[in-house]
């Protein structure tokens, strides 16, 4: 079943808005949570990680706010630009060491309009 | 930085014929490398996951019989799709952890049509 859930499918935002990306997630055992962006013809670009054991985290334009009680996060993109738009794809795993498997949400499309 | 290649970017085969992949990755060693198959629809799937010295393992729904993998060293892994037919569409991709780092970094994946 899916273990990585993300809501809406799709968003539209005006340029300078905030887009907000949900994501829900089944595994309590799931302490890793990157969020990848992905643009037509290319592969996923690794944006902004966080782990459970936090409940924000930054880098620049891009916030995660974490809930590990509620088993859920969110992407914030703050100021939107054109630039961002792209599908957004959060993914969960259980760090047991390196190469542990990712699962994937299935994504979000984010169109910004200037 | 972190970079991660594949190719052949793109590639057309024929139904029934086999086509093999490469993954490189450049400014880290890649003790793990995940294959994953992302559809038209966008979702991804996890095919098998591979670390260096340990045994390749496979998800359900995908064999080392129809997708042979090889991870000889710390920069490279390649990955067969034997006898390949329409549902084996879809761009495939690599994910490549380094060291004692847990972040996956993808390559651009490698488009496989099948006629």
């Amino acid at each position: 079943q899916q273990q990585v859930r993300q809501s809406p499918q799709s968003l539209t935002v005006w340029e300078g808005e905030t887009a907000i990306l949900n994501c829900s997630y089944e595994n309590s055992a799931f302490d890793y949570f990157p969020w990848y962006q992905q643009f037509p013809g290319e592969g996923p670009a690794l944006l902004i990680s966080i782990l459970s054991v936090s409940n924000k985290k930054e880098d620049g334009r891009f916030t995660i706010f974490f809930n590990k009680r509620e088993k859920k996060l969110s992407l914030h993109i703050a100021d939107s630009q054109p630039g961002d738009s792209a599908t957004y794809f959060c993914a969960a795993s259980e760090q047991q060491g390196t190469g542990s498997k990712l699962s994937f949400g299935k994504g979000a499309k984010l169109t910004v309009s200037p | 930085g972190a970079l991660v290649y594949q190719y052949p970017r793109r590639t057309i085969c024929k139904s029934g014929t086999s086509m093999r992949m490469e993954c490189q990755a450049v400014g880290f060693q890649a003790t793990s490398v995940a294959w994953y198959r992302q559809s038209p629809q966008k979702t991804f799937e996890l095919i098998a996951l591979s670390t260096v010295n340990s045994a390749i393992k496979y998800e359900q729904n995908f064999t080392q019989e129809k997708f042979p993998i090889s991870h000889p060293n710390l920069s490279f892994s390649s990955m067969t799709v034997l006898n390949a037919y329409l549902e084996d569409r879809g761009l495939y991709l690599c994910g490549a952890y380094g060291g004692d780092r847990y972040e996956q970094y993808f390559g651009p994946g490698t488009r496989l049509t099948v006629l």
